[in-house]
């Protein structure tokens, strides 16, 4: 059993690159979510989906697009890369909109913005 | 959004020791969890528990929702016990967990 899969596990871009992070998962869970983790800050709501075909923002969307086209697979999207968005992302899912169940996590991607 | 503190931001413990991490938040809540993230970055849920008391091995943890704050216990620590510990609430009636900023155990063997 897989969980939450997330490529690539390190990625440097130049400034105004775009590039797309993977997300899947295998435990038919209709709630996923993307977070980003700076120093000190904890981790940080980018988007989210409950379920295949809806998502909405979080705390700091700017800069990001997902879209939910499956039930497994939820891509991240920088569409212009800066430096500000140099992070470690993790993406995460629950089974039941997350309202009454875990959050299980992936093992995070490092990007760098140069 | 809704506020999430964890004390102490920093603690250092002999390996056997005993430690208690402690999470307060500013709102009703009907989801809390617990999340331990390793040296190596994975972040593993430890407990949901929006209330009442759990134990997994020498890990416990304890939510007094109408005091607004949770607590997890840490028994005869162990070296593999290092890292942050996070806790996320989720306020009644949204859809996202928010984070504190963590506490960082380390233990000394």
């Amino acid at each position: 059993n897989a969980g939450v899969t997330q490529t690539p596990k390190f990625q440097v871009l130049k400034t105004g690159q775009s590039m797309t992070l993977q997300c899947a998962q295998d435990m038919n869970h209709e709630y996923m979510s993307w977070y980003r983790q700076d120093p000190g800050m904890g981790l940080r709501l980018i988007h989210y989906s409950v379920g295949a075909g809806i998502t909405d923002q979080g705390e700091v969307p700017n800069g990001y697009n997902v879209s939910r086209s499956t039930t497994e697979d939820f891509p991240l999207r920088l569409l212009s890369a800066a430096p500000s968005q140099t992070s470690v992302y993790f993406c995460a899912s629950s089974y039941d909109r997350g309202r009454n169940s875990p959050l299980h996590f992936g093992n995070g991607t490092r990007l760098t913005v140069t | 959004g809704i506020q999430v503190e964890q004390s102490p931001p920093d603690l250092i413990l002999q390996e056997g020791a005993n430690s208690t991490l402690r999470c307060n938040f500013s709102d009703s809540v009907n989801n809390l969890q617990w999340f331990h993230q390793n040296p190596w970055g994975q972040l593993i849920n430890l407990f949901y528990i929006p209330s009442g008391t759990k134990q997994n091995g020498r890990l416990s943890a304890t939510t007094v929702a109408t005091e607004r704050y949770s607590l997890l216990y840490i028994s005869s620590s162990q070296t593999t016990d290092s890292g942050v510990y996070f806790c996320a609430v989720r306020r009644a009636g949204a859809n996202n967990l928010f984070f504190g900023t963590g506490t960082r155990l380390t233990v000394i063997p």
